[in-house]
């Protein structure tokens, strides 16, 4: 399969729940980032895997972790989560990092935390 | 901080109509990116523009560069329904460094 793939595409947990999303790609990128997508704001980029190794984390709380366990997957594990979390949640892969390549990104997790 | 401001952000329009949808910033940009996002998917990439200046075409879609790379427009020419979506820009400053616009909302009816 070609692209960059998500799972699971919804999910609904509550605020004492365990989860994680999965992220994967196959194009032979180096780069793969979490993004988040709220209503009426920009894209805001919570984490950036360079060569498997986190090279930023935007002041993401805690209960967000992500995991790169190789440069073709890609985790974000979610525990004690609040409401104000629920968003679409976009990975994304890229070659090297450079922005002029632009980014390819996956259908996205529309997560609701209750 | 940078922003990129996208305007108008709300378009409703009737297929066949032309339209041009603003992203403008006070950043000067390595690089700008332009995505369409259609509902329940993620962002798909159209265009990279890197030059001041620079014009590209697909399709019906025209994307231009400011000459200061500043700014950037996106024209659409006789809008069909399959055009309906957020677009979204996107300006490059360097290694890993990308700054989304809001999106313009884009509805084009039949």
């Amino acid at each position: 399969e070609t692209g960059v793939t998500q799972t699971p595409r919804h999910l609904v947990m509550g605020m004492t729940n365990k989860k994680s999303l999965k992220c994967e790609q196959h194009l032979g990128h180096n780069a793969m980032y979490w993004y988040k997508q709220s209503a009426k704001k920009p894209l805001e980029l919570m984490f950036v895997y360079s060569l498997e190794e986190r090279v930023e984390n935007n002041s993401v709380p805690s209960r967000f972790s992500p995991e790169c366990p190789n440069s073709s997957h890609l985790f974000l594990h979610l525990h004690t989560l609040q409401p104000e979390d629920s968003a679409l949640y976009l990975c994304a892969s890229s070659h090297q990092g450079d922005p002029i390549y632009g980014y390819t990104f996956g259908s996205g997790t529309r997560l609701t935390v209750v | 901080t940078q922003l990129l401001e996208q305007s108008p952000q709300f378009l409703s329009i009737q297929e066949g109509e032309n339209l041009t949808v603003y992203c403008n910033s006070s950043s000067v940009f390595s690089s700008l990116q332009w995505y369409r996002q259609e509902p329940g998917e993620g962002p798909v990439l159209l265009v990279t523009v890197v030059t001041g200046g620079e014009v590209k075409k697909l399709k019906r879609l025209t994307f231009q560069f400011g000459d200061a790379r500043k700014d950037s427009s996106l024209h659409i020419t006789a809008a069909q329904p399959g055009d309906t979506g957020l677009y979204l820009c996107a300006g490059g400053t360097g290694y890993q460094k990308v700054t989304f616009g809001i999106g313009t909302k884009l509805q084009v009816i039949p």
